[in-house]
């Protein structure tokens, strides 16, 4: 499975947008972007997936770079429950997701 | 809708038991896989169920572990001789499509704590 490299932290203030970033420079043409978050105690849940064009739904909005090299995960308003594990994955085909670490975001009040 | 379940929330054993989890997917999903995740790790593969089969089960560390899906919808994960490095939450999600679909979402149960003493 193709790699991801996430930071392991953030923060960012309540009601502010937050922009999760994501590398994935080994991204083959056919690999789509999935995001998911996990909140304390609880099992992932899928957030946003993309392949080459920016995307929106109701949870986020996904950006991705020209060269699809890297993407952004964007929460337009950070709320406190939006505090989570968010994992960037490249959906290669394979049955299983590849989860990594993620980025523990962090929203202060 | 009612979403995955999982039974028991939580499991505490004694290292050399025997131990089984539950895994109720969302009705109507063909595709089921079994997660581990350790604290401070994000989930790890198991086994991935396509209907009442495992069409991949190279995720399970050992032969202490085995999985079913008689009738192609609830599952059980089964821990022989359990040891202390077993100890993790054990994390269930159905999808409606084929495991290989590229944009097939899964969702996840809230998981099982397993303990073991």
């Amino acid at each position: 499975d193709a790699k991801t490299t996430q930071p392991n932290s953030m923060e960012s203030n309540e009601e502010e947008p937050v922009h999760l970033p994501c590398n994935h420079s080994t991204i083959s043409g056919t690999d789509y972007i999935h995001w998911y978050r996990q909140l304390p105690s609880q099992g992932p849940e899928y957030v946003i997936h993309g392949l080459t064009s920016n995307v929106n739904n109701r949870m986020a909005s996904l950006a991705i770079a020209e060269d699809r090299k890297s993407s952004t995960l964007i929460l337009h308003r950070a709320t406190l429950r939006d505090a989570a594990v968010y994992y960037c994955i490249l959906k290669t085909g394979a049955n299983n997701l590849f989860f990594g670490t993620g980025t523990r975001l962090t929203v202060i009040p | 809708g009612a979403g995955v379940s999982q039974t028991p929330s939580n499991k505490v054993t004694e290292k050399g038991k025997y131990v089984e989890l539950r895994c109720d997917p969302i009705s109507g999903h063909t595709a089921l896989y079994w997660y581990r995740q350790s604290l401070g790790q994000g989930p790890e593969f198991l086994i991935y169920f396509q209907g009442t089969g495992a069409a991949d089960d190279s995720g399970l560390p050992n032969d202490r572990f085995f999985a079913v899906r008689p009738e192609g919808s609830v599952s059980t994960l089964k821990i022989q001789r359990t040891e202390r490095g077993d100890s993790a939450v054990y994390l269930c999600a159905s999808s409606l499509k084929s495991g290989g679909q590229w944009t097939d979402t899964q969702y996840f149960g809230p998981g099982t704590r397993l303990t073991v003493l």
